[in-house]
């Protein structure tokens, strides 16, 4: 069966301080794979997806990027956080081409940016 | 392009009320439509589905009919129970590709 980890499950990092959330997924092949950030209390925002190794696209303009160095890698980054970079960010996959199945979502990471 | 509306909460039920929480579509073609939930510091757990008109997604007590004449699907259950408190969000997949444009999400808190 496929399963989908994400870490740390919650971090606290100072203003300036670099950034790297990573997520994985296990027991499929070529998984599309998304980076959303759900601020306190307020819906989904899509920051990232990826359909393949090196491929990456970016929804909202902001202080982070993404990178997919392997089939089932994704990682978040940023050089340097800004007290609006805190928010929970959620890591998903899905099967290439078939919006029938919907996504499958990690378990999260709480950022705080102090 | 596809778009998502939920109707905005928080929405405040007692024990063993009966739940309804709207939600309407516009996109072309024929999209997937999910209910997605999350309880309080988790990730979203898919809670239904439904891939053509018509067609019930159920699960855990929670319904929600797939209306293609009113683009709607609509989350019901007939009676809530506290563990039912989370935030619940529609969501659809276009036929076109592989994402999922998601509601704003509408939270319900349920009272003993």
């Amino acid at each position: 069966s496929q399963t989908i980890h994400q870490w740390p499950a919650t971090l606290v990092q100072p203003v300036g301080s670099p950034l790297s959330l990573e997520c994985t997924v296990e027991g499929t092949s070529n998984p599309n794979l998304y980076w959303y950030r759900q601020a306190a209390g307020r819906g989904l925002q899509l920051l990232f997806y990826s359909v393949g190794i090196g491929q990456i696209s970016s929804e909202v303009p902001q202080n982070l990027s993404a990178s997919r160095p392997q089939d089932r890698q994704f990682i978040l980054s940023s050089k340097k956080l800004l007290l609006s970079d805190s928010g929970f960010y959620l890591c998903a996959w899905s099967v290439d081409m078939d919006s029938s199945y919907g996504y499958t979502f990690g378990s999260g990471t709480r950022l705080t940016v102090v | 392009g596809d778009s998502v509306t939920q109707m905005e909460g928080p929405v405040t039920l007692s024990e063993e009320a009966f739940l309804t929480i709207n939600c309407t579509y516009t996109a072309t073609g024929y999209p997937s439509l999910f209910w997605y939930v999350q309880y309080p510091g988790e990730g979203l757990q898919l809670l239904l589905k439904a891939t053509k008109a018509d067609d019930k997604g159920s699960n855990k007590g929670f319904e929600a009919t797939y209306r293609k004449e009113t683009t709607s699907f609509h989350l019901e259950k007939g009676s809530v129970q506290v563990s039912d408190s989370a935030v619940y969000f529609c969501a659809l997949g276009s036929n076109a590709g592989n994402m999922l444009t998601f509601g704003g999400g509408t939270r319900l808190m349920v009272k003993p």
